[in-house]
């Protein structure tokens, strides 16, 4: 089965740690997305990349950073500098104009 | 700058009654434009989409939209809902490959 899977799909994080958001897709797509959701606010675009070895900064994102080091991979860090990191994350990748998403890790601070 | 605007955040129906989920793009450019369902705790999936052509689109689970450039609007109906649409409801809109406008989205409820 082709798709985007995401994990885990809890995650708990502790005080001034660093997490990190696993994002795989064998949909053989170029471009690749992270968003964070919170309740009544849709979704905002943390980062992007069209293209291995390249990702840019989307509309929120200090205190998380990202590697695409493999095509079929896009993992997402928040790190400690992130205060407010609870939240529902989603990975999306696209193929002419059409993002198809994965299920989701939703995190929390302990 | 593109935006999109979904003008109901709850919108209540019973069950086998229609239901019409409003949404207007702004835009200066041509867009592309899209409807995404989410059920709880899960990723979105894309119900429809706009790219070219006929103005009235038709998508799964028997919704349809259509498409109106005068009006911005990009409204999405269904004639009868059942109690397995319940879920929120994303309008989107994109103008390249790289990057889409989500809406803040509509909570669909459906009573018995």
């Amino acid at each position: 089965d082709g798709g985007i899977t995401q994990s885990p799909k809890y995650l708990f994080r502790k005080e001034g740690q660093n997490v990190t958001l696993s994002c795989e897709q064998n949909l053989n797509h170029d471009a690749m997305y992270w968003y964070r959701q919170d309740p009544g606010q849709g979704l905002r675009l943390i980062y992007y990349s069209q293209i291995v070895n390249d990702f840019q900064k989307g509309d929120i994102a200090e205190g998380y950073s990202v590697s695409r080091e493999k095509k079929e991979s896009f993992p997402l860090t928040v790190t400690s500098a992130q205060k407010n990191p609870t939240a529902f994350y989603l990975c999306a990748s696209s193929r002419e104009n059409i993002q198809y998403f994965g299920a989701g890790t939703r995190l929390s601070v302990l | 700058a593109q935006s999109v605007t979904q003008l109901d955040s709850q919108v209540p129906v019973f069950e086998e009654a229609p239901v019409e989920l409003r949404c207007n793009y702004s835009s200066s450019v041509s867009v592309y434009l899209f409807w995404y369902v989410q059920y709880p705790n899960q990723g979105l999936q894309l119900l429809l989409k706009y790219l070219s052509g006929s103005t009235l689109v038709k998508g799964i689970n028997g919704f349809e939209a259509e498409f109106n450039k005068s009006q911005t609007s990009f409204h999405l109906r269904k004639p009868s809902v059942h109690i397995s649409d319940t879920a929120e409801y994303f309008c989107a809109c994109s103008s390249s490959a790289s990057k889409i406008i989500f809406g803040s989205g509509t909570r669909l409820s459906i009573r018995p």
